[in-house]
C-alpha cells in the first residue's frame, strides 16, 4: 500500500518565524489533504490539495503530484499555529492513509 | 454553522462497562466515519457508512460497533471496553460524491478514559 513520511518529526520556532513541512508519498494518488490538530484535540482540515498550489492566508501548500511530495508553508508562525500537522493521502480507495505527523511548538 | 458535533466530549467509563459515543451531522454528508486516534500517533479508521451502507475495517475489534439510524447522526459503541480502548475518537464526514477524493470534516472529538 501507499506509504506517507512527513519531516520533520518534530519542530520548534519562534514566533514570527517561517516553516517548511514536508509530505513524501510512496505511489500516486488522487486525494491529499493537510490537517492540524490543536492541544485539544481538535483536527482541522486546512487544504484539500491533490496537485497545484494554494494559499490561505498565512498558509499556503503545494503538492507536485509527479514528484510524489507536498509542502505546507506557514509564514510569519503564531503561537496559534501549534500542534501537529497530518498529511494524509488515499489511492483508488476511499480511506485515507496517514503520515505521522509534524508536531510544532511555536514559543512566544 | 454548519458543522460536525460530538458529545460527549469527554467520557469516564468503568473497564467493561458498555459506553456510546454520539456524533451528529449538519453538513448533510453521506458519509460518515469513526476514527480512534491514540496519544502522539495519526487517526485509524474504523469504521464508516456510505448513507446506510455499513463498511468496517478489517482490523476493527468486535467491541465496536456503530449505528446510522438518518443522515444526521451516526453512533459508537463499545460493548465492553478495555484499558487499551482509551483514545481520543474522532468522528468524520465528506460529502460523499467521488468520495476518495473529498475533504473531511472532522468533529472535536470524545476523549474516552477508561478506569
Amino acid at each position: 500500500g501507499i506509504q506517507v513520511e512527513q519531516s520533520p518529526p518534530d519542530l520548534i520556532l519562534q514566533e514570527g518565524a517561517n516553516s517548511t513541512l514536508r509530505c513524501n508519498f510512496s505511489d500516486s494518488v488522487n486525494n491529499l489533504q493537510w490537517f492540524h490538530q490543536n492541544p485539544w484535540g481538535q483536527l482541522i482540515n486546512l487544504f484539500y490539495i491533490p496537485s497545484g498550489t494554494k494559499q490561505n492566508g498565512r498558509l499556503s501548500a503545494t503538492t507536485v503530484a509527479t514528484e510524489r511530495y507536498s509542502l505546507l508553508y506557514i509564514s510569519s508562525s503564531q503561537t496559534t499555529d501549534s500542534g501537529v500537522y497530518f498529511c494524509a493521502v488515499a489511492d483508488s480507495n476511499y480511506q485515507l492513509i496517514w503520515g505521522a505527523g509534524t508536531k510544532l511548538i511555536i514559543k512566544p | 454553522d454548519a458543522m460536525v458535533i460530538q458529545n460527549p466530549r469527554y467520557q469516564v467509563t468503568q473497564f467493561g462497562k458498555p459506553v456510546t459515543l454520539s456524533c451528529s451531522q449538519t453538513l448533510n454528508h453521506n458519509v460518515m466515519y469513526w476514527y480512534q486516534q491514540k496519544s502522539s500517533q495519526a487517526p485509524k479508521l474504523l469504521f464508516h457508512y456510505y448513507d446506510k451502507d455499513f463498511n468496517n475495517e478489517a482490523d476493527t475489534p468486535d467491541n465496536f460497533q456503530s449505528r446510522r439510524p438518518n443522515t444526521s447522526f451516526c453512533f459508537l459503541d463499545i460493548r465492553s471496553p478495555g484499558l487499551g480502548d482509551a483514545a481520543m475518537y474522532l468522528c468524520a464526514t465528506s460529502r460523499g460524491g467521488t468520495y476518495n477524493q473529498e475533504t473531511q470534516y472532522f468533529g472535536p472529538g470524545t476523549r474516552l478514559l477508561v478506569l
